[in-house]
């Protein structure tokens, strides 16, 4: 079964809300998750890792105050996308591995398909 | 040239053909080698996890790691329509904090 749960699947919204995409490790403690977008027929990209009581290491060319990303909990790491528009629409999925720097492979997220109207 | 280099595709077989997936890398420090699958509009779902050189068999799936060619396989036997998805190759040096990914090959099927 899965063991990284994202939330929600699929969201539409006006341009200029702001979108909450939530991230759950089940099965294990996720000192750092890991946030990915990825546009259609190509690969993913990463945007940010996310840790645990810390804040976000965004890539280079990631605005960090467009993408907000909040990993409160051993198990939660949230990223939202303030004041949407519609170049911010694209798939948006998470993953996380267990342990901090652990040789475990990561996990994914099923993933967010978000469109910007 | 891109740390992970993987032909995007896209590639189709009839069904019950042996499909070869590959992945070459350039960085020598790599070594976790993982294989995903993508169906459409979903995660990546981890396929196969091999450490270091050598084959790792699961069921259909086999994976190749050759180090000292910087070259790593994946091998699908009796491939079904099932198997249509996106498979991407990625590696890491250290841990998970590190991983790099392939582009992914789109792969079809054919009943």
């Amino acid at each position: 079964g899965a063991v990284v749960s994202q939330h929600p699947s699929w969201v539409i919204c006006k341009s200029g809300t702001s979108v909450k995409i939530e991230c759950r490790s089940l099965d294990f403690q996720a000192t750092t998750m890991f946030w990915y977008r990825q546009f259609p027929k190509q690969s993913l990209m990463l945007m940010a890792t996310s840790n645990e009581g810390s804040k976000a290491t965004y890539e280079q060319g990631v605005e960090k105050d467009k993408f907000l990303i909040n990993h409160a909990s051993l198990t939660l790491s949230t990223l939202t996308v303030t004041s949407a528009h519609p170049e911010d629409s694209s798939f948006y999925i998470c993953s996380a591995g267990p342990g901090q720097g652990s040789n475990q492979p990561q996990h994914f997220g099923d993933g967010t398909r978000l469109s910007i109207l | 040239q891109k740390e992970v280099e993987q032909d995007p595709g896209p590639l189709s077989v009839p069904e019950g053909a042996i499909v070869s997936l590959n992945c070459t890398y350039s960085n020598s420090a790599f070594q976790y080698f993982m294989w995903y699958r993508q169906y459409s509009r979903k995660g990546p779902e981890l396929l196969m996890y091999t450490y270091s050189s050598g084959n790792k068999e699961d069921g259909r799936f086999t994976a190749q790691v050759d180090k000292s060619s910087k070259y790593i396989s994946l091998f699908i036997r009796d491939s079904q329509p099932s198997d249509s998805a996106t498979y991407l190759c990625a590696m890491s040096a250290w841990n998970n904090n590190d991983m790099r990914f392939g582009a992914g090959t789109r792969l079809t099927v054919k009943p």
